[in-house]
């Protein structure tokens, strides 16, 4: 298994501002994700973030609108830009270890 | 994306029932991975499956990896009320690039106690 914690654990933003999400993990892992899940959907990914290089970004997503840090082998951040209320949904971490991923408990993020 | 069919979207059942839900491909995957998510929180992997006919159990669950490697299910044995919550299956194919994670829309779980 694997501990994974991110803050906020929820926010509600203004329209037009921008939010950053923190996840931290219990240990080294060189593949963190950062998925999205819109209100009653299933998990779609939006970037690979691999340390020491940029990330990689899923069709449909830009790194404009979500910047990606990977600073060291157990952090990383996203950061939901220029919000609009489509961007309201939970946003998750994740990371691989092995053959298995595992999530963290989610930012559930609310644009008024 | 691709996405996995699962079903059924939903399920309404007795405590004490017996439950099974399953995804299928038009592709093959190296492995079966299936998720519980209780509302508010993050998936919680709950089996991993990496051989095809492979039969696995986690307490009252049971999942299998499809002989095709094109579908997998998953089975609750006499349900209780904690097992509420959206139950997601994923497939990953295996080598270079290929950890991408395809997930199925999700069967929703209800019990009634």
């Amino acid at each position: 298994s694997a501990v994974i914690s991110q803050k906020p654990s929820r926010d509600i933003c203004q329209r037009g501002t921008s939010l950053t999400i923190q996840c931290q993990v219990d240990s080294q892992v060189t593949m963190m994700f950062w998925y999205r899940q819109q209100p009653g959907q299933s998990l779609t990914l939006i970037a690979t973030a691999n340390q020491g290089s940029e990330a990689t970004y899923e069709s449909g997503f830009v790194i404009d609108k979500f910047p990606i840090s990977r600073p060291n082998l157990t952090f990383s951040t996203l950061t939901v830009s220029n919000m609009s209320p489509e961007d309201s949904s939970i946003y998750l971490c994740s990371l691989k270890r092995g053959d298995e991923q595992y999530f963290g408990p989610g930012t559930r993020l609310t644009v008024t | 994306g691709q996405q996995l069919n699962q079903s059924p979207q939903s399920m309404f059942i007795q405590e004490g029932e017996d439950v099974s839900m399953n995804c299928t491909s038009s592709s093959i995957f190296n492995t079966w991975l299936w998720y519980k998510q209780d509302p508010g929180e993050g998936p919680v992997l709950l089996i991993a499956l990496y051989k095809a006919g492979e039969l696995t159990s986690n307490g009252r669950l049971t999942a299998q990896f499809g002989i095709t490697r094109k579908d997998s299910f998953l089975n609750i044995s006499a349900s209780i009320p904690s097992d509420v919550g959206i139950y997601f299956c994923a497939g990953q194919r295996r080598g270079g690039s290929n950890y991408k994670l395809t997930f199925g829309k999700g069967t929703l779980l209800t019990v009634n106690p």
